[in-house]
């Protein structure tokens, strides 16, 4: 069964305490991408990766890491220095040539006490 | 960054009503995507337009790409109560150094009366 996986669905982290969000995709797509939801907000684009071994900042990348080894994973860290890290955590990955299209995955929802 | 206007905000209908709702962009796009998002879940794709003008059709689901290839457009007939769920709409540049990076729409709720 092809496509996105995200876990855990739900976590609960402690202030101060890095975490990482895993994001795992066997659809062969070269870019992935993590976005953040807050209720009105819409998505913002955190980090976007095009290929292995590369990524890039998007327009809220303060507070958070990524890295791309393989290009099946996109793991991203959610740092201590992430000021609000509590919201809902989307990660897609994007079928490039021709009919260019973005899939998204169930999403992690991140809560910190 | 970047948002578009997306319209309604929300709607409140009932079982069996059409429904439209629309985004409009001060940019041009080559891509424009629809979205459903449950509660908690993922935003699921919908519908995917490639060309000015295209009008496509997903069920009881239609999607335009208009002409000037700075709007679009999403119209749900005969309403169903599981059609309830918010609808985004979203804009991508292809090539060069877009990246892909999709613009949002803030999103329409829509709730469904039985």
């Amino acid at each position: 069964d092809g496509g996105i996986t995200q876990s855990p669905k739900y976590l609960f982290r402690k202030e101060g305490q890095n975490v990482t969000l895993s994001c795992e995709q066997n659809l062969n797509h070269d870019a992935m991408y993590w976005y953040r939801q807050d209720p009105g907000q819409g998505l913002r684009l955190i980090y976007y990766s095009q290929i292995v071994n590369d990524f890039q900042k998007g327009d809220i990348a303060e507070g958070y890491s990524v890295s791309r080894e393989k290009k099946e994973s996109f793991p991203l860290t959610v740092t201590s220095a992430q000021k609000n890290p509590t919201a809902f955590y989307l990660c897609a990955s994007r079928k490039t040539g021709g009919r260019d299209t973005q899939y998204f995955g169930p999403g992690t929802r991140l809560t910190v006490l | 960054g970047q948002q578009l206007n997306q319209s309604p905000q929300s709607m409140f209908i009932q079982e069996g009503e059409d429904v439209s709702m629309n985004c409009t962009s001060s940019s041009i796009f080559n891509t424009w995507l629809w979205y459903k998002q449950d509660p908690g879940e993922g935003p699921v794709l919908l519908i995917a337009l490639y060309k000015a003008g295209e009008l496509t059709s997903n069920g009881r689901l239609t999607a335009q790409f208009g002409i000037t290839r700075k709007d679009s457009f999403l119209n749900i007939s005969a309403s169903i109560p599981s059609d309830v769920g918010i609808y985004f709409c979203a804009g991508q540049l292809s090539g060069g150094t877009s990246y892909g990076k999709l613009t949002f729409g803030q999103g329409t709720i829509l709730t469904v009366h039985p």
